[in-house]
Parts: structure tokens; sequence; C-alpha cells
């Protein structure tokens, strides 16, 4: 089955500052690869997906780049706010009916 | 609203008991899925309808665990005789097609806590 790692686990910025999280997937059949933004009691959103004939998409302050060779896609946040801390998941998509979500990534966003 | 509901948003059971979560999902979306999500830990699947048929199950942990979704809208999630280590949030979310290429809108979650 899919095996999906996050990096880092947490991530401390400044308020204003880029942040990068990488998520590193096994089944090279995966297509779909979206980021999910979950915020203290509330249920995951999507914030930006890509499949898999695009390398990279931009939607504002948020970007997704794929790397399909190398098996990992990574969510990029430039001028990062309060209102960016947050739980991020990756959760790409195989085929089938199951998703495997990573196991998180707490950004910190320090004004 | 038009997103996902869920009921109740918090459960307190003793371990025995048995307990009922209910989803409601966006109007129209095909697909439903159940996960459970530990404290510091990512959505684990439980299970899978399309529309009215329970397509895929294999997350669901023991046979304590039964859902259905008998009209193809509302689902509910079923746990008997619950012990501790069901502890958890349990999301539902929908979407509109099959999985792998459609956005899963999230209702808020049932805490469950079993003492």
């Amino acid at each position: 089955g899919e095996n999906v790692e996050q990096h880092p686990s947490t991530l401390s910025v400044q308020e204003g500052d880029s942040a990068v999280i990488k998520c590193t997937y096994s089944d090279s059949a995966s297509n779909y690869f979206p980021w999910y933004k979950q915020e203290l009691g509330k249920g995951p959103q999507l914030i930006i997906d890509i499949r898999s004939n695009v390398g990279e998409k931009k939607d504002q302050r948020i970007a997704v780049t794929l790397n399909k060779t190398a098996k990992h896609f990574s969510l990029h946040i430039t001028e990062t706010q309060p209102e960016d801390s947050a739980v991020y998941f990756c959760a790409p998509h195989t085929g089938g009916f199951k998703t495997i979500f990573g196991a998180g990534t707490r950004l910190f966003v320090k004004a | 609203g038009a997103g996902v509901s869920q009921s109740p948003r918090y459960k307190v059971a003793k371990r025995g008991q048995d307990v009922a979560l209910r989803c409601d999902p966006i109007s129209g979306h095909v697909s439903l899925f159940w996960y459970q999500q530990a404290l510091g830990q990512g959505p684990e699947f439980l299970t899978y309808f399309q529309n009215e048929a329970q397509l895929d199950k294999s997350g669901l942990p023991s046979d304590r665990f039964f859902a259905e979704r008998p009209e193809g809208s509302v689902s509910t999630l079923k746990i008997q005789r619950t012990q501790q280590e069901d502890s958890a949030v349990y999301l539902c979310a929908s979407s509109f097609g099959p999985p792998g290429n459609n956005e899963q809108f999230f209702g808020p979650g049932t805490r469950l806590t079993v003492l």
C-alpha cells in the first residue's frame, strides 16, 4: 500500500517568511496530490491540489510543486500570516477508494 | 448551511456502551468517507460509500465498527461495545465524484471519549 511521509512535523516561521512542507510517497501510480489545512476543532479543508500531468500550480500565496520521478510534492506558502498557523496534511491518491493522509505538519507563524 | 454536518459534536461513553455517529453530507455528493483521527495524527481511512453501496471497509478496525448509508445520503457509523482505544475524533467527508480526483469536504467531526 501507499506509504506517505511529511517533513517537517513541526515548522515555526516569522510572519512574512516562507514555509515549505514536503510530502514523499511510495506508489508511483499516484496521480492526484492534494494539500489540506486543519484548524483547531475543525475538519481538514482543501487548500490546493495538483494532478500528475502538471509540475506546479499556484494560487495567490500558496503553491504546490510535484516531482513524480522522485515521488514527492511540496507545499509552499509565501508571506506567511498568523492565520496560516494550522496543521497541514498531504494525501496523495493512487486510485481505488482509500485515501492515505500524511501524519501532518504543524505550522506556527509568529507575529 | 451547505457544508457537511456531523452529530453529536461530542460524545462521552462508558466502556462497553454502543454509540452511533451521524453524518449529513453535502446534497448530491455521491461519495462519502469516514475517518478516525487520533490526537496529533492524520485522518485514518475507515470506510467509503458510493451512493448507498459500501465499496471499501478495509479500514474498519474490528467487527465492532459498522457503517451504513441506506438511502445514499445520510450515513451512520456505529461502534458496539466501545473500548478506550476507540477514543478519537471521527470525521466524515463527502465529494461530488469518485475518490482520487475530487475535493473531499469534511465535517467538523465527532469527538468520542470512552471512559
